[in-house]
């Protein structure tokens, strides 16, 4: 079982609707999680970190977090087609929250106009 | 504010040769991380420093990689001898770590050198 799960992709929306972003980890002591995008030949970019049960909302992104399902989502709302990019989960790995990140393997979202 | 500086964007070199990574991650920040990515495995942590000490290593793959980072502005990954397999896109990543605890810092990651080994 890889540490950090996504579903590759790729995931197509139609401009304007909502897309949902999912990940699970192995590591039950995981404290930190964090969506980063990366845009085709750029670099990751962070754009949510969550770290309480629940939902973080920051303009049209929306993270959820459920510790119990060691599960984390992202939502992304009115989806544009500059939204398209791989959209890489990550989680800090073990209690001791030392910075190190485990990414997964991404999502690739399509927005089409 | 320049972000994360990362030399060459590009280098393409023979199986064998040695190669040298630069990073000068953002003016004060105190941790600094190397990752590799390819389509297979996705973006690796190879290493990561905090204020210039190595603190885990255990993503480095083999004894043919190594990393330091003499001062707080620099620090270079070298393979040696490279290998095609080491072909990849290599990240460089800072971040300010502010109590002992760490892990909700931000990461910002440099542009990325695209190594490829022939």
């Amino acid at each position: 079982q890889k540490e950090v799960e996504q579903n590759s992709g790729p995931l197509s929306v139609p401009e304007g609707a909502i897309a949902s972003l999912n990940c699970t980890y192995s590591d039950r002591g995981s404290q930190s999680f964090f969506w980063y995008r990366q845009y085709s030949g750029k670099s990751p970019e962070l754009i949510m970190s969550i770290y309480s049960n629940g939902d973080k909302e920051d303009g049209r992104f929306t993270a959820q977090l459920n510790k119990a399902s060691q599960y984390v989502s992202l939502l992304i709302r009115d989806s544009q087609p500059s939204d398209s990019a791989t959209y890489l989960c990550a989680v800090n790995k073990g209690t001791s929250n030392t910075g190190k990140l485990i990414f997964g393997q991404g999502t690739t979202l399509q927005v089409k106009p | 504010d320049a972000g994360v500086i990362q030399s060459p964007r590009h280098e393409v070199t023979e199986m064998g040769q040695e190669v040298t990574l630069r990073c000068k991650p953002i003016s004060g920040h105190n941790s600094l991380f190397w990752y590799r990515q390819t389509m297979m495995r996705g973006l690796e942590l190879l290493i990561y420093f905090n204020n210039n000490v190595p603190i885990d290593d255990s993503g480095m793959p083999e004894d043919r990689f190594s990393a330091k980072m003499p001062n707080a502005s620099f620090s270079t990954l070298k393979i040696q001898p490279s290998e095609p397999r080491d072909s990849a896109v290599y990240f460089c990543a800072s971040s300010l770590r502010m109590d002992i605890a760490g892990g909700k810092e931000t990461q910002y990651f440099g542009p990325g050198t695209r190594l490829l080994v022939l």
